[in-house]
C-alpha cells in the first residue's frame, strides 16, 4: 500500500564508503525527486527525473549519482561518503505539475 | 529567485488553543503554487494543502484553515482547537507553475516547530 517507499530507513557508515538508497513509487507518477534535509531541518532539492530523464541537478557534488531504471524507481548512489553528507534524504514523486508525495526518508549517518 | 520565509521558529500553545503559522513568500512569477507540509516526530513529510496563485479563496479542512493573501504574499495556516497530535514541524513551500515537466522544484521555508502542551 505504501505510495513512495525508501530503503533503508537508517544507514550508518564510515567516511569513504560507498552506499545506495533505493526508492520506489507505486502511484504511476512520471516524476521523481531526491531532497536532502540537513540537521537544521532545511529541505533542499537535489535531483529530479521525468520519465527516466534527468531534469534537475541542483549543484550536487559528483559523488552523488542518481539512477532511474524505470519510471517507478529512482535510486541514489553516494561515493566516498563524507561527514557532511549526514542528513535525511527524502525521495518524492509527482504527476507532471502535481503535488509531491514524499517517502518516509532515509537517515544517513556518516562516522 | 524564489524565497519562503517562516519567521516563527518555534511555537508552543496549550491544547485547545488556536494557533496560526505564518508564511511569507517571494517570487517573480505570476503563476505559482503554494503548499503546506507537516513533519511529525516520526519524520515523514505529510502533504496538507496545495493552492494555485489564481485561487485566493480561503480553505477550511476540519480544524485546519488557510488564508492566502496575494497582496501581502502570505499563505498562513491556522489550527483551531489544537491537539497534541498536531505537534510537528510545519513547512510552507512554493513552486513555479510555469515549470516544464519534472521541473517542479519546491522551495521550502525553514519550518515552524509547533508544540502542543497537554
Amino acid at each position: 500500500d505504501t505510495a513512495v517507499s525508501q530503503t533503508p530507513k537508517y544507514l550508518v557508515t564510515q567516511m569513504g564508503n560507498d552506499k545506495s538508497i533505493k526508492c520506489e513509487q507505486n502511484l504511476g507518477h512520471d516524476t521523481m525527486y531526491w531532497y536532502k534535509q540537513d540537521s537544521k531541518k532545511f529541505l533542499k532539492i537535489m535531483f529530479s527525473y521525468n520519465n527516466k530523464e534527468l531534469i534537475i541537478n541542483e549543484t550536487v557534488p559528483n559523488r552523488f549519482s542518481p539512477k532511474s531504471p524505470d519510471k517507478a524507481h529512482l535510486n541514489l548512489h553516494i561515493n566516498s561518503l563524507e561527514l557532511g553528507d549526514s542528513a535525511v534524504y527524502f525521495c518524492a514523486s509527482s504527476r507532471s505539475r502535481g503535488t509531491l508525495h514524499f517517502g518516509n526518508g532515509t537517515r544517513l549517518t556518516v562516522t | 529567485a524564489q524565497k519562503v520565509t517562516q519567521a516563527q521558529t518555534e511555537i508552543s500553545v496549550v491544547e485547545k488553543e488556536d494557533v496560526t503559522l505564518d508564511c511569507v513568500y517571494e517570487t517573480r512569477d505570476t503563476t505559482y503554487y503554494l503548499f503546506w507540509y507537516k513533519q511529525p516526530p516520526s519524520g515523514e513529510l505529510v502533504f496538507l494543502i496545495r493552492r494555485n496563485s489564481f485561487d485566493e479563496q480561503n480553505e477550511i479542512s476540519g480544524r485546519y484553515s488557510w488564508n492566502f493573501q496575494k497582496s501581502t504574499s502570505s499563505f498562513n495556516f491556522t489550527i483551531t482547537a489544537s491537539q497534541v497530535v498536531d505537534s510537528a514541524v510545519y513547512f510552507c513551500a512554493l513552486s513555479e507553475a510555469r515549470s516544464n515537466f519534472g521541473n517542479e522544484k519546491l522551495t521550502f521555508g525553514t519550518g515552524t516547530r509547533l508544540t502542543i502542551i497537554p
